[in-house]
């Protein structure tokens, strides 16, 4: 089983849908769980991160953390064509800093 | 507002060339990596440094070396280049520790091509 997985897409919706992305992963020691937002031909910036379980909001994103489940999810209200991009989740694999990534889901968001 | 430099964006090689791929960062982050980003198989990790002169290998590092020798500086050096190697490559830069420290900045990418 792969340490962490995540449904590459493409996944298409209309402007103003909701989106739920999603990954799961195998290693309970993971803490710190975040997703990462990747425009075409730029590298990865970080959209939001969380400690543990639980949500945790911004603006129109919100992040999920299950890890009874070993489960997370981002979801986006009102989508918007901005919002265009692979989204990539990421999880800590020790103290330092050392992240290990989704392969990303491609997400298109139509006008 | 440019934190994380790679110095190409495109390049492209021969075989058995030796390639060096620079990234400077201008953050004072302690911790640098190098990941290469390939099509159904996501960022991978080759190689990442938490200090000047230290290096520890990731998870794909036959092929690369790495030098850091300024604390700004982290370069990816491709020993003998093949085409297997043809990827995007990333850089990233980080602090030690804590939440907010898991967010790496990323460079633009170094899109190299090995013909």
């Amino acid at each position: 089983q792969k340490e962490v997985e995540q449904d590459p897409g493409p996944l298409s919706v209309p402007e103003g849908a909701i989106v739920s992305l999603n990954c799961t992963y195998s290693n309970s020691a993971f803490q710190y769980f975040m997703w990462y937002r990747q425009y075409s031909r730029k590298g990865p910036e970080l959209l939001m991160y969380t400690y543990s379980s639980g949500n945790k909001e911004d603006g129109r994103f919100t992040a999920q953390v299950d890890k009874s489940s070993k489960y997370i999810s981002l979801f986006i209200r009102d989508s918007q064509p901005s919002d265009s991009a692979t989204y990539l989740c990421a999880m800590n694999r020790g103290s330092q800093g050392n992240l290990i990534f989704g392969k990303g889901t491609k997400l298109s968001v139509k006008p | 507002d440019v934190k994380v430099t790679q110095s190409s964006r495109y390049l492209v090689k021969r075989t058995g060339e030796k390639v060096f791929l620079e990234c400077v960062q201008d953050m004072d982050h302690e911790n640098m990596f190098w990941y290469r980003q390939d099509p159904g198989l996501g960022l991978r990790l080759i190689y990442f440094s938490y200090d000047v002169k230290m290096k520890e290998k990731g998870d794909i590092p036959e092929g690369y070396s790495v030098s850091r020798e300024k604390k700004e500086r982290f370069s990816l050096i491709l020993e003998s280049a093949s085409t297997n190697q043809t990827s995007m490559y990333l850089c990233a830069s980080s602090t030690p520790g804590g939440p907010i420290n898991y967010g790496y900045t990323f460079g633009s990418g170094t899109r190299l091509t090995v013909v």
